[in-house]
């Protein structure tokens, strides 16, 4: 089994903030995945990385997979209440290796 | 239908009854997921069906859950003699291809809220 660590755990942060939540293996994934899941609502997929080093940006959302291929994080910039959610990431392959998520909390 | 969708939305049962949850995934997604999400917690893998075979059945926690698939569309997970343990919310997820090599992207239904009193 693959394990996917990811930390922090709880995130609380007013919002304007910056924030940055990391997952860490001990081992190589080829790939990484990255969802976002609502209170309520199953999981969604925010972004995929496949390269070692990559770095992605989707708005206020910026991705890293680490040169390794071992780690990856996630960094939002000017945290807004929307923001609030599980972030989750997994590694390929994806179903059998879903990190516990980082529970963020953005509030006004 | 336009993404996953799952039935009921929520059941509560009583201890030692069985129950079964639906899920129809996306039409035309091969792959099927089941998950386990405990309150709070990140998800636990449970079984995935690539067409109608489940290639992969380790993540059931006991004999007591089983999981069926039919004409490559709707699954059923089962749970019989459910405990209290049993509770949780129950995510099932569809996607295009397997799970190895592809990068394939999940997408997941609401849920099925289990409560075993």
């Amino acid at each position: 089994t693959q394990l996917l660590e990811q930390s922090p755990q709880f995130l609380s942060i007013q919002e304007g903030e910056n924030l940055t939540v990391y997952c860490n293996s001990s081992s190589v994934f080829s790939s990484l995945q990255w969802y976002r899941q609502e209170p309520g609502e199953g999981p969604v997929l925010l972004v995929t990385v496949v390269t070692g080093g990559e770095v992605k940006k989707l708005k206020r959302l910026t991705f890293q997979f680490g040169d390794a291929r071992k780690d990856s994080s996630l960094h939002i910039t000017a945290a807004q209440p929307g923001d609030t959610g599980l972030y989750l990431c997994a590694g390929l392959p994806y179903a059998l290796n879903f990190g516990k998520g980082t529970s963020l909390l953005v509030t006004p | 239908g336009a993404g996953v969708s799952q039935s009921p939305s929520n059941k509560v049962t009583e201890k030692g009854k069985d129950v079964e949850l639906r899920c129809d995934p996306i039409s035309g997604h091969t792959a099927l997921y089941w998950y386990r999400q405990r309150l709070g917690q990140g998800l636990e893998f449970l079984i995935y069906f690539q067409g109608n075979s489940a290639p992969d059945k380790s993540g059931l926690p006991s004999d007591r859950f089983s999981a069926e698939r039919t004409g490559e569309s709707v699954s059923t997970l089962t749970i019989q003699r459910t405990q209290q343990e049993d509770s949780a919310v129950y995510l099932c997820a569809s996607s295009w291809g397997t799970l190895r090599p592809s990068y394939n992207e999940q997408f997941f239904g609401p849920g099925t809220r289990l409560t075993v009193l």
